[in-house]
Parts: structure tokens; C-alpha cells; sequence
């Protein structure tokens, strides 16, 4: 058991370059979750998808996109990458939409840098 | 929109000692969650404590307290006896129903625990 999985662990991009962030987990959990962390900042969510087939906007979703492929898997992409994405990014899940008591599990992080 | 404010970007305590992390929130809802995260240097996001805003009873583990004034929107975060492997990034944050149970995270606190 995993937990939350995450790849790549470290990617160095140029300004303009495009990338897609994996994540995936093994818990059969159904809710996942994208938040950046940036320099002094707590976590802000990008995107997340309460149930499969399903995608919202968080709070700062501008340049990116997200694809829930199956229950396990939710991806994002960015599609012209800029030095104001330089950050690190963590994907997170729990079991159910809506149950907000859960404990939401924590990937590992993905550092970025845009050059 | 609901914030989450985080006052002491740092704080120190001697090992053995107690120390308070301060937090407060501010949200028109009357049912949601507050939790506390930890991250050390790994960055891996771990789950200290969590609190149901409808529980007048703090809540407790192990060494970990909190303090929930509801009135005062305030949520602390007592360690006593601390231990060197405390030290890490804390983080305040808050869940509810109706925004899809996402966690909106303070901007963290850095605790050093001394030998």
C-alpha cells in the first residue's frame, strides 16, 4: 500500500514548455486534490475532483488543467509553463466527497523550477 | 471567502518544553473542521490533530492539544514535552462542506526545538 504516489519528483522546465504531473493512489479513495506551495505560503489548491468524473477550480487554477483519467489517477498539466509556476506541488486524497472531518493524505511533493 | 491566519512565522522552544502555536480563521459557516499538519523537512504533509467546530471538547493526542475558542475563531496548538523530531513547518487549516471539503491552509508556522 502506497498511499499517494507522485512523479516526477524533481522537473527543471523553460518558460513556454509544456508538462503533465502524475498522481496516483491506492486507496480507493474517491475525492483527490493539486494545491502549490510557494516561499512562506501555506498550501493553495489548483484543482481537485470530488468523484470520478468530476473537476473543479480551486483557488488559483489559471494555467493549468487537470484530467481524472479513473478513480486512482488524477493528472495536471501545464501548457506553457511560466517562472510564476516555479513551485512544489502535492496531490492529496480522501475517501469521500462532502466528509469534511476525513483526513486528506498527502503525496510526496513534486519540486518544479521554470526557468 | 474563508482565511486562515498564522501570526508567528517562527517560533523556538528548549526540548521538554511546551510551546503554543496560534491560529485563527474566519468563516460564516456554524459546521466545519479545523486540522493541524506538520511538515518537516521531507515535506511530506502529516496529519496532527483535528477538530470538529460542533465538539465543545478539545481535542487531544498525545502529546498535542488544541485550544478552540469557536467564538473567537481561534484554534491553538499546544506541544508539550517537546521533542527535536517536532521540528518542523506547521500548518493551520480549515475544511468545510460546501466548498467541496477542500483545506484552506495558513501560512505556517516554523518551530525549532532547541537541545
Amino acid at each position: 500500500n502506497a498511499g499517494v504516489t507522485q512523479t516526477p519528483k524533481f522537473q527543471v522546465l523553460k518558460t513556454g514548455q509544456s508538462m503533465t504531473l502524475q498522481c496516483a493512489q491506492d486507496m480507493n479513495h474517491n475525492s483527490m486534490y493539486w494545491y502549490r506551495q510557494d516561499p512562506g505560503m501555506g498550501l493553495r489548491l489548483i484543482y481537485y475532483s470530488a468523484s470520478e468524473g468530476t473537476t473543479d477550480k480551486g483557488e488559483v487554477p489559471n494555467g493549468y488543467n487537470v484530467s481524472r483519467l479513473n478513480k486512482r489517477e488524477f493528472s495536471l498539466r501545464l501548457e506553457s509553463a511560466a517562472p510564476s509556476q516555479t513551485s512544489v506541488y502535492f496531490c492529496a486524497s480522501k475517501h469521500l466527497p462532502g466528509q469534511s472531518q476525513e483526513t486528506q493524505y498527502f503525496g510526496p511533493g513534486t519540486r518544479l523550477l521554470v526557468l | 471567502a474563508q482565511t486562515v491566519t498564522q501570526s508567528q512565522p517562527e517560533m523556538s522552544v528548549q526540548e521538554a518544553e511546551t510551546v503554543t502555536l496560534s491560529c485563527t480563521y474566519d468563516t460564516s459557516e456554524s459546521d466545519y473542521y479545523l486540522f493541524w499538519y506538520k511538515q518537516p523537512p521531507s515535506r511530506q504533509m502529516i496529519l496532527v490533530i483535528r477538530q470538529e467546530a460542533y465538539k465543545q471538547q478539545n481535542a487531544t493526542e498525545n502529546r498535542f492539544s488544541v485550544n478552540f475558542q469557536k467564538a473567537a475563531k481561534s484554534f491553538s496548538l499546544k506541544i508539550s514535552d517537546s521533542q527535536l523530531g517536532d521540528a518542523a513547518m506547521y500548518f493551520c487549516a480549515y475544511s468545510e462542506e460546501t466548498s467541496g471539503s477542500r483545506l484552506t491552509f495558513g501560512e505556517g508556522t516554523q518551530l525549532t526545538v532547541n537541545p
